[in-house]
């Protein structure tokens, strides 16, 4: 089962930062959160991970809480082609294969 | 540079045939995951590859599906007699290595329907 529990859906106006939160309350200390996104019939795409420092790229910011159990995506300047499905997800420890996905986060866009 | 493409696309097949799908990983790239997407769910892990041997199978729903990738690079996901639960979107990720950092990027998948 996912380590991890995100809302199922969130709106963002376009051009306005979205914040997607993730809890991950059983995460262990070797563990990594990881972010995709899916969008619609496409593969998940790689977003950004972090172990225990907040992490910035050319696509998102990630903010891990200092306890580790939670964490969040920022998209800083939403557009309507950031609607998606967000997954977070945790690995690592026992298990260095495979990811295990949830059900994400579907984030809506509007103009 | 590439990214890791999958072939075909799209794939109908009736109950009970073969099928074959195919990945072609990121050139370079050590390890290869093979995952099943039911409609309205998150990407359910099958089986990885490290080199050429399955590293991890355990997601595998049966007997019906295999997975080979003989020299270490491209693989096929093999499933016989098909049924129509095995319609799913089939998505292929790789990546540098096994390590817990190591990113994996994926394939956009090939979509399976079982008539």
């Amino acid at each position: 089962d996912a380590k991890t529990t995100q809302p199922p859906s969130m709106d963002c106006a376009e051009g306005r930062a979205a914040n997607l939160p993730c809890n991950h309350s059983t995460i262990s200390g070797n563990e990594y959160v990881y972010w995709y996104r899916q969008i619609h019939s496409q593969g998940p795409q790689y977003i950004i991970h972090g172990l225990k420092n907040n992490e910035t790229n050319e696509m998102a910011s990630l903010i891990i809480t200092e306890d580790r159990k939670s964490s969040t995506l920022i998209l800083p300047h939403a557009t309507l082609r950031d609607t998606a499905v967000y997954y977070c997800i945790v690995r690592g420890g026992g298990s260095q294969g495979n990811l295990i996905f949830g059900k994400g986060t579907k984030l809506s866009v509007k103009p | 540079g590439a990214g890791v493409s999958q072939t075909p696309s799209n794939k109908v097949t009736e109950k009970g045939k073969y099928v074959e799908l195919r990945c072609d990983p990121i050139s370079g790239h050590t390890a290869l995951y093979w995952y099943r997407q039911s409609l309205g769910q998150g990407p359910e892990f099958l089986i990885y590859f490290q080199g050429t041997g399955a590293a991890d199978d355990s997601g595998l729903p049966n007997d019906r599906f295999f997975a080979v990738r003989p020299e270490g690079s491209v693989s096929t996901l093999k499933i016989q007699r098909t049924e129509r639960g095995d319609s799913a979107v089939y998505l292929c990720a790789s990546s540098p290595g096994i390590r817990v950092g190591d990113t994996q990027y994926f394939g956009p998948g090939t979509r399976l329907t079982v008539l």
